[in-house]
């Protein structure tokens, strides 16, 4: 069974540029979430879906961020445009039956901004 | 204060030594506890979760909870190269599905051959 798929995996831009971050869940799993992890941090959630709905946004910077999930499998996350400070590791992640504890991680995205 | 406190290390023990990791937290409704492991340029990976007080073992690894301490640990037995990684511990409230996890902010360890 694949795992959290997510692309790119590393992305640099440059300031006030937009950028996108896509992740494919776990097949089934109807709960997806998005975290902010800066180094040497714990991952911070963004954003957590339950299939299309967002049901916690509230950390996520509505100003600059945005957050879809149409089909109510794979999600993207936006930024624009970009500031220096969002210059961090961007996770997505996944959960199904077992519960929020049983969460399964993507690799990440690692932005840049210059 | 932040909710969950952990020591960022790092920490360096020899191949075979028993490793204790640990965290506290100031939250008295968190019931859910978890450790994840992370190793570089990788997401997390969830090693056990344990609900309310009380030890849970799997393998090599065990983790404990203190609630009347706010206290949680991970002990690592026999403790291999390929444990070197970031761990970190995270927990939730019980009282909704919806209540979100809290992330320590992860003890780099280092196990020496």
């Amino acid at each position: 069974e694949a795992g959290v798929v997510q692309s790119p995996r590393y992305k640099i831009i440059e300031k006030k540029q937009p950028v996108a971050f896509w992740c494919n869940p776990i097949s089934g799993h109807n709960t997806l979430y998005w975290y902010l992890q800066n180094l040497g941090q714990g991952p911070e959630l963004l954003i957590r879906y339950e299939n299309e709905e967002a049901v916690d946004d509230s950390q996520l910077p509505k100003d600059r961020f945005s957050a879809e999930r149409l089909k109510g499998v794979d999600s993207t996350l936006k930024i624009q445009p970009a500031e220096l400070g969002d210059s961090a590791v961007y996770l997505c992640a996944s959960s199904g039956r077992e519960g929020p504890e049983t969460q399964y991680f993507g690799p990440g995205t690692r932005l840049l901004v210059l | 204060q932040k909710e969950v406190e952990q020591d960022p290390g790092p920490l360096s023990v020899p191949e075979g030594a028993i490793v204790s990791l640990n965290c506290t937290y100031s939250n008295s409704a968190f019931q859910y506890f978890m450790w994840y492991r992370q190793y570089s340029r990788k997401g997390p990976e969830l090693l056990m979760y344990t609900y309310s007080s009380g030890n849970k073992e799997d393998g090599r690894f065990t983790a404990q909870v203190d609630k009347s301490s706010k206290y949680i640990s991970l002990f690592i037995r026999d403790s291999q190269p390929s444990d070197s990684a970031t761990y970190l511990c995270a927990m939730r409230a019980a009282y909704s599905s919806a209540s979100k996890i809290i992330f320590g902010s992860g003890t780099r360890l280092s196990i020496r051959p």
